[in-house]
């Protein structure tokens, strides 16, 4: 079992730039959420997805879209990247689709510096 | 809205001692309350966690405790390590949003 796993690891943009961050889950979770973390701020929700075929915006969804593509795909995009969009990104999954609360699994993270 | 507050931000502590963190949330339908371990250049990782329904959980060297009438919640580490140097996470999940809400971050030094 890979777990959670995050494409790329690293990215630098440009401002303006747009690309999509990758994210896929082995454990057949049906739910599914993207994070940022920036010094001092913790873990912040940007959207997430409860199950397959249904997204919801979380804290800070300005900026991002998503895409849950099947039960183990679920992509964030950044349509025109900007410099406060510089962070460490986290895909993370868990079984609380299904009614139970659960675990949440992360994956590695995506270090994104928006120049 | 939902919130969850942390305290301290930052803990430096002997090795032997004891660690305590903090949190407090604001939604009174919370139900279930993890805590994470993030070491440096790592995913965050679940270590306890405690449900509602629970007022205390222990696992080894640590523990939580859970007061829903005050809503908070407590880390406890006895018997510090320099491996437990590292950030720790708390959050509060709610059913009826399917999200979990963080708390900000506790950095925990443990001096040898």
């Amino acid at each position: 079992n890979a777990g959670v796993t995050q494409t790329p690891k690293f990215q630098v943009l440009k401002t303006g730039q747009s690309m999509t961050l990758q994210c896929a889950q082995d454990m057949n979770h049906n739910s599914m959420y993207w994070y940022r973390q920036d010094p001092g701020m913790g873990l912040r929700l940007i959207y997430y997805s409860a199950s397959e075929g249904t997204t919801d915006k979380g804290e800070v969804p300005n900026g991002y879209n998503v895409s849950r593509l099947n039960k183990r795909e679920f992509s964030l995009r950044l349509e025109s990247a900007a410099p406060s969009q510089t962070s460490v990104y986290f895909c993370a999954s868990s079984d609380a689709g299904t009614g139970g609360r659960g675990e949440q699994f992360f994956g590695p993270g995506t270090r994104l510096t928006v120049l | 809205g939902e919130n969850v507050e942390q305290h301290p931000s930052t803990l430096s502590v002997q090795e032997g001692d004891s660690a305590v963190i903090k949190c407090t949330y604001s939604d009174s339908a919370s139900n279930y309350f993890p805590w994470y371990k993030q070491e440096l250049g790592k995913r965050p990782q679940l270590i306890i966690d405690i449900r509602s329904n629970v007022g205390e959980k222990k696992d080894q060297r640590i523990a939580v405790t859970l007061n829903k009438t005050a809503k908070h919640f407590s880390l406890h580490i006895t018997e510090t390590q320099p491996e437990d140097s590292a950030v720790y996470f708390c959050a509060a999940w709610m059913d009826s949003s399917y999200k979990l809400i963080f708390g900000s971050g506790t950095r925990l030094l443990v001096r040898p």
